[in-house]
């Protein structure tokens, strides 16, 4: 069956723009998570969501961050201003419930020049 | 909070048995443990979760003292394709806030 799609799988933009990453959860997986991995490091909470609520979105670096999953389905992961900083792949999860194994997509390569 | 603390690095042969520790001193009472695996330009793959005692699947076992501070993932017979890297996940219980924090990994090598 489908597992998570993250789109693009790359992504390259200049410091100060604007970027947003798509993921597709699993089908019927309420809970869904974005992490930020840097290399060689294990990956970094973000926010996650039950439903569309974010149920906790204690990770997000500062405001210009942010997450929706407005139909509890699709997320969209939002930064604002990027700064070099910021560069690292970005992972997405889904499980059937809170709590559940994590089912991950590959993630996005995101690189700010 | 709860933080995880794994060996950074581990070799093994092919064939052999491989026993991953992952200690979590501060483990909430709600939380599960969880392992994952990831290989390069991947996300990583559930292996197995448990509460407490013993899990066993197809793949790995997970044993986890009465204290809950500490657990270890075990991988019988070893094979090349199981070179990885290897996280310890707690927290996120089924009816708590606790929040989500990957170990910083351990990465395995397993030599023919």
């Amino acid at each position: 069956g489908a597992g998570v799609s993250q789109t693009p799988s790359n992504k390259v933009t200049e410091k100060g723009k604007y970027v947003e990453l798509r993921c597709d959860p699993i089908s019927g997986h309420t809970a869904l998570y974005w992490y930020r991995q840097s290399l060689g490091q294990g990956p970094e909470f973000l926010i996650y969501f039950q439903g569309t609520g974010a149920a906790d979105d204690s990770g997000l670096p500062n405001d210009r961050f942010f997450a929706v999953r407005p139909e509890g389905s699709v997320s969209t992961l939002k930064i604002q201003r990027t700064e070099r900083g910021d560069s690292a792949v970005y992972l997405c999860a889904s499980s059937l419930a809170v709590g559940g194994p994590q089912h991950f997509g590959d993630g996005t390569r995101l690189s700010i020049l | 909070l709860a933080k995880t603390t794994q060996p950074i690095s581990m070799d093994s042969y092919e064939g052999q048995e491989v026993n991953i520790t992952c200690s979590h001193n501060n483990i909430a009472t709600n939380d599960y443990i969880t392992w994952y695996q990831q290989f390069p330009s991947q996300g990583p793959r559930f292996i197995i979760q448990g509460y407490k005692t013993k899990v066993t699947n197809e793949v790995a076992s997970l044993f986890i003292p009465a204290d809950r501070k500490s657990s270890t993932l075990s991988l019988p017979r070893v094979s090349l394709s199981d070179t990885a890297v290897y996280y310890c996940l707690v927290g996120v219980g089924y009816s708590s806030a606790s929040k989500i924090i990957f170990g910083s990994g351990t990465r395995l090598s397993i030599r023919p």
